[in-house]
C-alpha cells in the first residue's frame, strides 16, 4: 500500500468547470501539503494544514479552495482555472509540521486547463 | 524570500560513474532534503540531513549539510541506468510551518 495515494491523476477541464483533487495518506501523519510544480520552475508551496487546520495560504489565488475535513484527507477545489493554472499538483504529508520532519508525496494529478 | 540555487541543471554520465551535484542558498537552513522524482510521479525522499556538518549514507547516495547550514552535496556512486530522474534538493528554514523550498532540479541521464 503506497504511503500517499492522489486521485485523479490526470485531469483535463474547461475555464468553467468545477472540479476536486483528492489526496489520502496512509501513514498516520498530522500535516498536509498541496504544491505546484508546473515546468520549468521549482515546485511551489500552496497550502499547509495541521491537525485539519490551515497554517499557511502561500498567497494562492482563490480560484483554489483546500478543504481537510480530517488528518487522512485533503483536497483541492477547483473554479474556473486559467490555462496557467496547468501543471502536476502534488500532496504531501508528514509526521508533524515544522522543521525536522519529513514530508512524502503523492503520485500527483496532471492537470491540464483548456 | 529564500531561493536555493541547484547545480548542474543537467547532466549526462556513462554508467559507472560518479556523480555529484549541491545545491546553495542565500540564508540559513534547519533542515536539508534530497528527492528524486521519475517523469509521471511524484518526488521520492532519498536522504534527510538535520545537522551542520551531517554526512548520510543510504546505498550509492551519500548527502551531506554544510557546515554554513546554506549548502549541501548529494553524491552517486557507480551510476546505474536506473538513477536516471530529475534530482532535486529541498531546505526548511521555517520551524514553525515546515515549509519546504527546492531547488530547482538536477536532470540525470545514464548511458549504459
Amino acid at each position: 500500500e503506497t504511503g500517499v495515494t492522489q486521485t485523479p491523476r490526470h485531469l483535463v477541464m474547461g475555464m468553467t468547470n468545477k472540479k476536486s483533487l483528492k489526496c489520502e495518506q496512509h501513514l498516520g501523519h498530522n500535516a498536509m501539503y498541496w504544491y505546484k510544480q508546473s515546468a520549468k520552475k521549482p515546485l511551489e508551496l500552496m497550502f499547509v494544514y495541521s491537525l485539519e487546520e490551515r497554517v499557511e495560504n502561500n498567497s494562492v489565488p482563490s480560484r483554489f479552495s483546500p478543504e481537510c475535513p480530517n488528518s487522512s484527507h485533503l483536497f483541492l477545489h477547483l473554479h474556473t482555472l486559467q490555462p496557467e493554472d496547468s501543471a502536476l499538483y502534488l500532496c504531501a504529508s508528514s509526521q508533524r509540521q515544522g522543521a525536522g520532519y519529513e514530508q512524502y508525496f503523492g503520485p500527483g494529478t496532471r492537470l491540464t486547463v483548456t | 524570500g529564500q531561493q536555493l540555487n541547484q547545480s548542474p541543471q543537467s547532466m549526462f554520465i556513462q554508467e559507472g560513474e560518479d556523480v555529484s551535484m549541491n545545491c546553495t542558498s542565500s540564508s540559513i537552513f534547519n533542515t536539508w532534503l534530497w528527492y528524486k522524482q521519475d517523469p509521471g510521479e511524484g518526488p521520492v525522499l532519498l536522504i534527510a540531513l538535520y545537522k551542520a556538518g551531517e554526512l548520510t549514507s543510504n546505498g550509492r547516495l551519500t548527502a551531506q549539510f554544510g557546515i554554513t547550514r546554506k549548502d549541501s552535496f548529494l553524491n552517486i556512486s557507480a551510476s546505474i541506468p536506473s538513477d536516471v530522474g530529475i534530482y532535486f534538493c529541498a531546505g526548511q528554514g521555517n520551524r514553525n510551518t515546515g515549509k519546504l523550498i527546492f531547488g530547482q532540479g538536477t536532470t540525470l541521464q545514464v548511458k549504459p
